[in-house]
C-alpha cells in the first residue's frame, strides 16, 4: 500500500508566479489535510478536504492560497503570486474517513517551496 | 482554542540511554487524541505513537511509551534503549475526538543520540 505522495518534493519559484502543490493520498483514504511548516517550526493546520468538498480552511491565509481535492485526481495546493515568506515545507496528510472519531492522519515527505 | 507546549527545544544523550520528552497542553475538550510525531533529516513525518484521552493506559510501541497525565495534561514521550536512527526532531500534537479533525502541533524538540 503505497504512502502518501506529494510532488513535487521541491519547487523553486520567483516571486509573483504561481506554485502548485500536489498530494495523493494513501488508498482507501478519502480525507485530506495540507499543513505549512515554516523554518524552525512546528506544522501548521492549513485546510482539511474531502472529495469535492472544503470541510475546514480555517488555517488558509485569505488571498492567494486555494486548495481543491476533486473526484478524480490528486489534492492541489495552489499559491498565487508568491512572495518571500511563502518559502517553507507544506506536508499533506490523508486518514480514511472519520467515523465519529479522530484517526491518525499520515503524512506525505512534504514540498519544499522556495521562493526567490 | 487548543495549544500545545513543548518546553526542551534540544536534548542529547548517549546512545543506549533512556531520554524523556515533555509536552503540555491545553484544551477545554474532555475526549481527544494525543501523538507523537518524529522528523529525521530527510523530512519525513512519521507516527511514533498514539493515545487516547479516554484511556487511562499509557500507550507503548517497543521502546517508545507515554507518560499521559489528562488531570495536569502532559504528554511526555519515553524512549528506552536509544539508538541513532532515534536522531530528529519530535513534534506531539493534539486531536479533537469529534469535530474538526486538524491536529495542532508542539514547536518541537531536536534530540539527538550520541555514539
Amino acid at each position: 500500500n503505497a504512502g502518501v505522495m506529494q510532488n513535487p518534493r521541491h519547487l523553486v519559484r520567483r516571486r509573483g508566479q504561481e506554485a502548485r502543490l500536489r498530494c495523493s493520498p494513501m488508498k482507501g483514504h478519502s480525507h485530506v489535510y495540507w499543513y505549512r511548516q515554516l523554518p524552525e517550526e512546528g506544522l501548521k493546520f492549513m485546510v482539511y478536504l474531502q472529495k469535492e468538498n472544503i470541510i475546514d480552511e480555517s488555517g488558509m491565509p485569505k488571498e492567494r492560497f486555494s486548495a481543491e481535492f476533486p473526484k478524480e485526481g490528486p489534492s492541489i495546493l495552489r499559491i498565487q503570486q508568491v512572495v518571500r515568506g511563502d518559502s517553507a515545507a507544506y506536508f499533506c496528510a490523508s486518514s480514511p474517513p472519520p467515523q465519529g472519531y479522530v484517526d491518525t492522519q499520515y503524512f506525505g515527505p512534504g514540498t519544499r517551496l522556495t521562493v526567490l | 482554542a487548543q495549544t500545545v507546549t513543548q518546553s526542551q527545544p534540544e536534548m542529547s544523550v548517549q546512545e543506549a540511554e533512556t531520554v524523556t520528552l515533555s509536552c503540555t497542553y491545553d484544551t477545554s475538550e474532555s475526549n481527544y487524541y494525543l501523538f507523537w510525531y518524529k522528523q529525521p533529516p530527510s523530512r519525513q513525518m512519521i507516527l511514533v505513537i498514539r493515545q487516547e484521552a479516554y484511556k487511562q493506559q499509557n500507550a507503548t510501541e517497543n521502546r517508545f511509551s507515554v507518560n499521559f497525565q489528562k488531570a495536569a495534561k502532559s504528554f511526555s514521550l519515553k524512549i528506552s534503549d536509544s539508538q541513532l536512527g532515534d536522531t530528529a526532531m519530535y513534534f506531539c500534537a493534539f486531536g479533537k475526538r469529534q469535530g474538526a479533525q486538524k491536529l495542532v502541533f508542539g514547536q518541537g524538540t531536536r534530540l539527538t543520540i550520541n555514539p
